[in-house]
């Protein structure tokens, strides 16, 4: 069975202190690792997408990173408006179809 | 502007009464899904659709419906709600290519509370 785990649940840094998110992951052929941030009462919003072992992708003060058993979500110099929950899903690659699975999220305060 | 569209926003039901949460996307995006998001459990699949006329069954479909008839839309139906079913819903869409999903855009998302 696929599994996504996130650590730490709940996350609180000060401004300007970095630090990263982990994502460990099980699953039978990795298809993508996607990584979403979802502010309170809102949709997920996508922030990347990793597809193979050793692949990195950088947005504004996120980097995500990807080996065969987890990824990371590295937060750079954070600030107030990066509080948010970010969530790991990972899709398995098959011969047919095949969900998305999530995991429970880590919700990142960021303090002035 | 591209985006997910869910109808209705907020929906308080009883139980046993037939009801229908509206997805529509403007994106021409072939894949569309929708998850019910649990507080500790996160954000679980319901049903998935790779195009029109073609669903499966996610993690917890049991007392869902779903139809694809239209590429655009994607509702979820509930033929005989029950207090366990109240949740945070939310849809989906995203382009499916040949390396599978790529960015999905999500819905503001559907509170129903079945009393």
């Amino acid at each position: 069975e696929d599994q996504v785990t996130q650590s730490p649940e709940a996350l609180r840094l000060q401004e300007g202190e970095s630090s990263s998110l982990n994502c460990s992951y099980t699953v039978s052929g990795l298809r993508g690792l996607f990584w979403y941030r979802q502010d309170p009462g809102k949709g997920p919003e996508f922030l990347f997408t990793l597809y193979s072992a050793g692949e990195e992708k950088e947005k504004e003060r996120l980097k995500a990173t990807l080996t065969k058993k987890e990824s990371f979500l590295h937060i750079t110099a954070p600030k107030p408006e990066d509080s948010a929950t970010y969530l790991c899903a990972v899709q398995a690659r098959n011969s047919g179809n095949t969900p998305l699975v999530f995991g429970k999220g880590t919700r990142l305060s960021v303090i002035a | 502007e591209a985006q997910v569209t869910q109808n209705p926003r907020y929906l308080i039901t009883v139980t046993g009464k037939k009801l229908t949460v509206t997805c529509s996307q403007n994106m021409n995006h072939e894949y569309m899904s929708w998850y019910r998001q649990d507080p500790g459990l996160g954000l679980r699949q319901i049903y998935y659709s790779m195009n029109v006329e073609v669903t499966d069954k996610g993690d917890v479909p049991e007392g869902y419906k779903v139809s694809r008839k239209e590429k655009r839309n994607f509702p979820l139906i509930l033929e005989s709600p029950s207090p366990n079913q109240t949740s945070l819903y939310f849809c989906a869409s995203s382009p499916w290519t040949a390396r599978g999903n790529t960015e999905a855009f999500f819905g503001q998302g559907t509170r129903l509370t079945v009393v």
